[in-house]
């Protein structure tokens, strides 16, 4: 079985500083890893995915995540956030036995301070 | 190009009531999938089409839930009889194959969001 954990419902941060929303995962076999963003009063959109390539995946918008087997984590961070950041961001898991079936975790809510 | 369209956006029905809820994928997807997303909880899988493939029916929480994809395009999710704890925001993608194949990728609709009362 796969399942996605997002550690915190809700990161507040000022304009211009990290963002960084944690991802853990569980996984009997290697993993493919999503970070989906949902703006207010819109759909869900992909940020980057990781399919066993880099470990290291950049994404829209200035976002990367950093894959580390070691950890179970997909962290995802920005070095500076701006204000049309915030949303509702989402992680979530798949593998290729199983891609047709993604497990999302229960998202984070990022808010962004002036 | 037009992206994923869902209707209605919003549907009030009485509970014990039958509702259906339309999606338009991307032409050309191959893949459609349904979730469901409640409130503060993430997206709970449903069904998956592709192609003309059985669906993977695994995630339908009852068999008062089912769905149908007609021509390998246009489809539509129905819920009879439904319950208070229906209620939720439901959300159709479409793909050009599996979603996790490096060069694809899942685009959602806006969602139809269902209340019970």
């Amino acid at each position: 079985a796969q399942s996605v954990t997002q550690l915190g419902s809700h990161v507040s941060v000022s304009e211009g500083a990290l963002v960084l929303l944690r991802c853990n995962y569980s996984s009997s076999v290697p993993p493919y890893l999503f970070w989906y963003v949902q703006y207010p009063n819109q759909g869900l959109q992909l940020l980057l995915k990781y399919t066993s390539a880099a470990t290291l995946v950049k994404g829209i918008n200035g976002f990367e995540a950093e894959f580390k087997k070691s950890e179970t984590s997909f962290h995802l961070t920005k070095p500076s956030a701006h204000m049309s950041d915030a949303a509702e961001y989402f992680c979530a898991v798949s593998s290729y036995s199983s891609a047709s079936k993604i497990i999302f975790g229960s998202g984070t809510r990022l808010s962004i301070r002036p | 190009g037009a992206g994923v369209s869902q209707s209605p956006s919003n549907k009030v029905t009485e509970k014990g009531k039958d509702v259906e809820l339309r999606c338009d994928p991307i032409s050309g997807h191959t893949a459609l999938y349904w979730y469901r997303q409640s409130l503060g909880q993430g997206l709970e899988f449903l069904i998956y089409f592709q192609g003309n493939s059985a669906p993977d029916k695994s995630g339908l929480p009852s068999d008062r839930f089912s769905a149908e994809r007609t021509g390998g395009s246009v489809s539509t999710l129905t819920i009879q009889r439904t319950q208070q704890e229906d209620s939720a925001v439901y959300l159709c993608a479409s793909s050009l194959d599996l979603p996790a194949a490096v060069t694809d990728t899942q685009y959602f609709g806006p969602g139809t969001r269902l209340t019970v009362l």
